[in-house]
């Protein structure tokens, strides 16, 4: 089975500044992906950066990239500029590929980053 | 494109009343999905349709049904609630496809309360 967790139940960082949100995964799958989701105040889930995981290239989007390490099995977020409309609850999760059936998602319990003016 | 959307908002029910969530897309997924989000919990899978015609259980679908309506909807009922079903309700959907580009989009989701 798939396990996804996230350490930080909540963090803080001032505005402008860095902050690295961390999850660790557990898979004996080498095939899959890697997602990290935003969920503001409204509530509404949105795709921050996806990582494949056959790709050693760190995925970038912006002022989000990400830290994959496979063997280690970590996936970690780093925002860069800090913003005050960053402030949100943050999910990792993880999607085993199934050829030619349904892909799973795996979410993590979520960090609530708070972005101070 | 309104991409998914969810209703109703918010709802507050008694302990034994049913109701259905209802859930529709307009990017022409094949997959649609029913999670739940409770404190200090990740979002657990309640019930997926994988395509058109097809429903299967997902994580913790005790207490509630599913209809995939056509390829717009995916409604969830919950035929007697009780107060373990309170929690915030999220509909998702995905191209479906097993490759690289499944990505989930979400609706703004649901706040269920049962006394």
């Amino acid at each position: 089975a798939q396990t996804v967790t996230q350490s930080q139940p909540e963090m803080s960082v001032q505005e402008a500044e860095t902050v690295t949100l961390s999850c660790t995964y557990d898979t004996s799958e080498s095939n899959y992906y890697l997602f990290w989701y935003k969920q503001p105040p409204s509530r509404q889930m949105i795709l921050v950066i996806r990582q494949e995981a056959y790709k050693q290239q760190n995925a970038t989007e912006n002022r989000f990239s990400v830290n994959f390490q496979k063997a280690a099995k970590s996936f970690s977020l780093k925002i860069s500029d800090s913003q005050l409309g960053d402030t949100a609850m943050y999910f990792c999760a993880f999607m085993k590929l199934a050829l030619y059936n349904f892909n799973k998602f795996y979410f993590g319990s979520g960090t609530k980053l708070n972005v101070k003016p | 494109n309104a991409g998914v959307t969810q209703t109703p908002k918010f709802q507050v029910l008694k302990t034994g009343q049913s109701m259905t969530l209802q859930c529709a897309q307009d990017m022409n997924h094949n997959s649609m999905y029913w999670y739940r989000q409770d404190p200090g919990m990740g979002l657990r899978l309640i019930y997926y349709s994988a395509s058109e015609g097809t429903t299967d259980k997902g994580e913790v679908p005790n207490g509630y049904n599913v209809s995939r309506l056509n390829k717009r909807e995916f409604s969830l009922r919950l035929e007697s609630a009780a107060p373990s079903q309170t929690s915030v309700y999220f509909c998702a959907s995905s191209e479906g496809l097993a490759g690289p580009t499944d990505t989930q989009y979400f609706g703004p989701g649901t706040r269920l309360t049962v006394l």
